[in-house]
């Protein structure tokens, strides 16, 4: 059973920080691999979606890494900005019909001012 | 704007007391769900629809029921509801299975 594995739980840093958010699934047989944002109260925004065929995708000052054979994705922010203060999830789908997101716990993010 | 929209937002109501939670999007996507998110446990799925009149069970379905007779609506129907089912739910439609999901702005439930 596929299962996702976000790691920090939580992390701190201070503006002007580049990251890295980790992201982990065991069966590497996953068709995408999507990022989103969860804000409180404001429900889940799509970040960025890596397709399987795919090594990263890159918005903004976001760049997203996938690679399967490892069973790992990255999610790298740069120049961080408390703006860019949430909570980050990974979700991974396997490669079968009617499958669901399978979502990591999230990396909740602070930066600081 | 493209969007998922789900209401009520919030909702408190007594156990037993059947209700429903809309969910509607207007990209004319095929592909639709419903996850509830749960403290340590994340999001989970609950149903999902590939399109009107085709709907399936997610990972945890016990208790709840949808239906999906047009495209652009995808209902999520509590018949009695428990305690257990006090949860924030989400509702998300991709163009297709494997597509870029978007989700709504999620509704807090609240049964005692």
């Amino acid at each position: 059973k596929q299962e996702v594995t976000q790691i920090p739980a939580a992390l701190s840093v201070p503006e002007g920080e580049n990251l890295v958010l980790n992201c982990s699934f065991t069966d590497s047989a996953i068709y995408n691999l999507q990022w989103f944002r969860q804000d409180p109260g404001k429900g889940l925004t799509s970040l960025l979606l890596i397709q399987s065929s795919q090594r990263e995708q890159t918005s903004g000052r976001l760049n997203a890494s996938l690679d399967k054979s490892s069973g790992r994705s990255t999610l790298y922010i740069a120049a961080s900005q408390p703006g860019d203060s949430a909570t980050y999830l990974c979700a991974a789908q396997l490669n079968q019909a009617g499958t669901a997101l399978i979502f990591g716990k999230g990396t909740t993010l602070s930066v600081s001012s | 704007e493209a969007q998922v929209t789900q209401n009520p937002r919030y909702l408190i109501t007594v156990t037993g007391k059947k209700l429903t939670v809309t969910c509607s999007q207007n990209m004319n996507h095929e592909y639709m769900s419903w996850y509830r998110q749960d403290p340590g446990l994340g999001l989970r799925q609950i149903y999902y629809s590939m399109n009107v009149e085709v709907t399936d069970k997610g990972d945890v379905p016990e208790g709840y029921k949808v239906s999906r007779k047009e495209k652009r609506n995808f209902p999520l129907i509590l018949e009695s509801p428990s305690p257990n089912q006090t949860s924030l739910y989400f509702c998300a439609s991709s163009s297709q299975m494997n597509t870029e999901a978007f989700f709504g702005q999620g509704t807090r439930l609240t049964v005692v």
